[in-house]
């Protein structure tokens, strides 16, 4: 069975620009989070949804952030504009409802020069 | 006072010893409690999830729980060069479906 898939891998921008993550999680999951990672502040949730519904995006750090859940198989995780303060490891993680396990994807890094 | 906290290390530990990992976490009604392993440029990946208090083993790997002391370990036995990496201890809070991770120990197997 896929594991949570994210793209691209790898996003190098210039300051400024539009950046969009994207993200399928494990099927038969109702729970979907994004998380961004650095040296600095450790794993950090910036929001989470339940069944393509966002539950709390407390975390998300301002309004150049939005996510979307359009569907169950599909969210995306929008940065715009970009800062260089916005590089970083995102992660999508997938839970199936009453397990409260979460399963990672592999990662998008992002650099914004 | 940070809600996970978990000793940054590195902690070094010989091949074949046990490695005991740490960690508290300040929110008294925590229900659900995990560890995940991270190597270098790689995602986290779940090993252990633990939610009653007393010992679950899995393997060469025992998750502690005791929540009078809003205490949670990891032991490894017989510890091997592959699993240096970084250990994150997640909580569940209470009445959500969120973690709150620890900034992680950088656990050395010294061959």
């Amino acid at each position: 069975d896929a594991g949570v898939i994210q793209s691209p891998r790898h996003e190098v921008t210039e300051m400024g620009q539009e950046v969009t993550l994207r993200c399928k999680p494990i099927s038969g999951h109702d729970y979907l989070f994004w998380y961004r990672q650095t040296m600095m502040r450790g794993l950090e949730l910036l929001i989470y949804f339940n069944n393509n519904v966002p539950i709390d995006d407390s975390g998300m750090p301002e309004d150049r952030f939005s996510a979307k859940m359009p569907n169950a198989s599909f969210s995306t995780l929008k940065i715009q504009p970009s800062e260089p303060r916005d590089s970083a490891v995102y992660f999508c993680a997938s839970m199936q409802e009453n397990s409260y396990e979460q399963y990672f994807g592999p990662g998008t890094r992002l650099t914004v020069t | 006072q940070k809600e996970v906290e978990q000793n940054s290390g590195p902690l070094s530990v010989p091949e074949g010893a046990i490695a005991s990992l740490n960690c508290t976490y300040s929110d008294r009604g925590s229900q659900s409690f995990f560890w995940y392993r991270q190597y270098s440029g790689k995602s986290p990946e779940l090993i252990m999830s633990i939610y009653s208090n007393g010992d679950k083993e899995d393997g060469r790997f025992t998750a502690q729980l005791n929540k009078a002391s809003q205490y949670v370990s990891l032991l490894i036995r017989d510890s091997q060069p592959s699993d240096s990496a970084t250990y994150l201890c997640a909580v569940n809070p209470s009445g959500t479906y969120k973690y709150i991770f620890g900034t992680g120990t950088r656990l050395k197997v010294l061959a």
